[in-house]
């Protein structure tokens, strides 16, 4: 089992320019979740997806968008991308919403937009 | 809604010396507690949690972390630390069908 995956691991992008980070997970885990991690601001909530089909905005979700393709993926997408969303993106994925189900967590992508 | 502080930004310790780090939250009843350690360039693993029952807990690489009701409190505990131990460390907090609240970290650095 791979567990979470993401990809990519680094990017380097334009202000303007977008991308989509993709994740996939082989837990057949019903829930996933994109956060990012900024220097002492601990994780950030961006999107979850409670279930297959439905996608909820989290802490921080401006100036992103996600999609549920499956069960397997979830994927963030960054329109427009601007400096002030450089950052460590996380993807994690447990078996059901409520919260104490373990959230398991991808490698990370690291985002820097100049 | 909960919250979570952990009050201690950057650690040090000595190799094979204890360790406590500290994480208290806010939350009317009682929460979900976890803790979750972070090697440097890799994601987020669970090092132990805590619903209810037993007030210690055990986790994994010998860790151990304690609920304290009274002082709304869930501090992670090791007797002995290794230098692979060097990490950076969240407590998190949740309740019922809310989200996860995460930390804002402690990174911790041993010293030979």
């Amino acid at each position: 089992n791979a567990g979470v995956t993401q990809t990519p691991k680094f990017q380097v992008l334009k202000t303007g320019q977008s991308m989509t980070l993709q994740c996939a997970q082989d837990m057949n885990h019903n829930s996933m979740y994109w956060y990012r991690q900024d220097p002492g601001m601990g994780l950030r909530l961006i999107y979850y997806s409670a279930s297959e089909g439905t996608t909820d905005k989290g802490e921080v979700p401006n100036g992103y968008n996600v999609s549920r393709l499956n069960k397997r993926e979830f994927s963030l997408r960054l329109e427009s991308a601007a400096p002030s969303q450089t950052s460590v993106y996380f993807c994690a994925s447990s078996e059901g919403y409520r919260s104490n189900n373990e959230q398991f967590f991808g490698p990370g992508t690291r985002l820097t937009v100049l | 809604a909960q919250s979570v502080t952990q009050p201690d930004i950057h650690i040090t310790v000595s190799e094979g010396a204890s360790l406590e780090l500290r994480c208290n939250y806010s939350y009317g009843a009682t929460p979900y507690l976890f803790w979750y350690v972070q090697s440097p360039g890799q994601g987020l693993q669970l090092l132990l949690k805590y619903f209810s029952g037993d007030t210690l807990v055990q986790g994994i690489k010998g860790f151990e972390a304690e609920f304290k009701r009274s002082q709304s409190s869930f501090n992670l505990r090791k007797p002995s630390v290794h230098w692979s131990d060097a990490a950076e460390y969240f407590c998190a907090v949740g309740a019922g069908a809310s989200k996860i609240i995460f930390g804002s970290g402690t990174r911790l650095s041993i010293r030979p």
